[in-house]
C-alpha cells in the first residue's frame, strides 16, 4: 500500500522569504499523481500545485514549485516570497493512475506559520 | 460557479445515534468522494460514489455508508456513532474518475460525538 510521510509537523519563515517543505511517499508503482493542498482555518482543502510522475519537468504554479525526485521518491514544496495568507496546514498527497483508485492518499500535514 | 458545499457545518450527536451529512458536488462533476480528517491528521478515504453506486471504499466499517442521488449530490450516513467518530467530515468532487482529473474540496462538517 502507498504511504505519505511528512517529517515536519511545524514550519515557520518571515513574510517574503522562501520556504521548503518536505514529502516523502513509498509506492510500487510506476506512474501516479502527486500533489499539494492548503488547508486554511476555514478548513476547505485548496489544490496548490500537482506532478504527474511521467513529466520530469517540475510544477510551478507562480510562487510555488515543486522539487520532484523520483528515485527518492521525495516531493518538496517550495514557496517563495512567502505572504501572510501563506499560513495554513500543508498536505501532501498521493494518487493512483486509472479510475478504480480515485482516492488521495495524504500525509498528516505541515503547518506553515508566517511572521510578519 | 458554486464549489462543493455541504451541510451542516457543524453538529453535535451522542453516542449511539445516527448522522447524515449531505454533499452537493461542484458544478458539472459527476464523482463525489467522502474523507474522514481526525484533530492533528491528514484527510482519510471512506468512499467514493460514480454513477449513484459506491466504486471505491477505505478501509471504514458498515457503519459508514452512503448514497449518490440522480443529481450527484451525495449523502454520508454514520450509524451507531463513537467517540472516536469524531471528526471533519470533507466531501470532494470530479468529473469523471480519472486520476489526472482535478478533486475539488467543501468546507466539511464537523461533527462532534459526546
Amino acid at each position: 500500500a502507498q504511504t505519505v510521510t511528512q517529517s515536519q509537523p511545524e514550519m515557520s519563515v518571515q513574510e517574503a522569504e522562501t520556504v521548503t517543505l518536505s514529502c516523502t511517499y513509498d509506492t510500487s508503482e510506476s506512474d501516479y499523481y502527486l500533489f499539494w493542498y492548503k488547508q486554511p482555518p476555514s478548513r476547505q482543502m485548496i489544490l496548490v500545485i500537482r506532478q504527474e510522475a511521467y513529466k520530469q519537468q517540475n510544477a510551478t504554479e507562480n510562487r510555488f514549485s515543486v522539487n520532484f525526485q523520483k528515485a527518492a521518491k521525495s516531493f518538496s514544496l517550495k514557496i517563495s516570497d512567502s505572504q501572510l495568507g501563506d499560513a495554513a496546514m500543508y498536505f501532501c498527497a498521493y494518487r493512483s493512475p486509472g479510475g478504480s483508485q480515485g482516492n488521495l492518499i495524504f500525509g498528516k500535514g505541515t503547518k506553515l506559520s508566517v511572521k510578519p | 460557479d458554486a464549489g462543493v458545499t455541504q451541510s451542516p457545518t457543524h453538529l453535535i450527536k451522542t453516542r449511539g445515534q445516527q448522522v447524515t451529512l449531505r454533499c452537493s458536488p461542484k458544478s458539472g462533476h459527476d464523482t463525489v468522494s467522502w474523507y474522514q480528517q481526525a484533530l492533528g491528521q491528514g484527510p482519510q478515504f471512506i468512499f467514493q460514489y460514480y454513477e449513484e453506486e459506491e466504486r471505491q471504499r477505505g478501509n471504514f466499517p458498515d457503519r459508514f455508508s452512503g448514497h449518490q442521488f440522480p443529481n450527484y449530490s451525495s449523502e454520508l450516513n454514520v450509524n451507531a456513532l463513537l467517540l472516536g467518530d469524531s471528526a471533519l467530515y470533507l466531501c470532494a468532487s470530479s468529473l469523471g474518475r480519472n486520476s489526472g482529473n482535478t478533486i475539488y474540496f467543501g468546507e466539511g462538517s464537523w461533527l462532534t460525538v459526546v
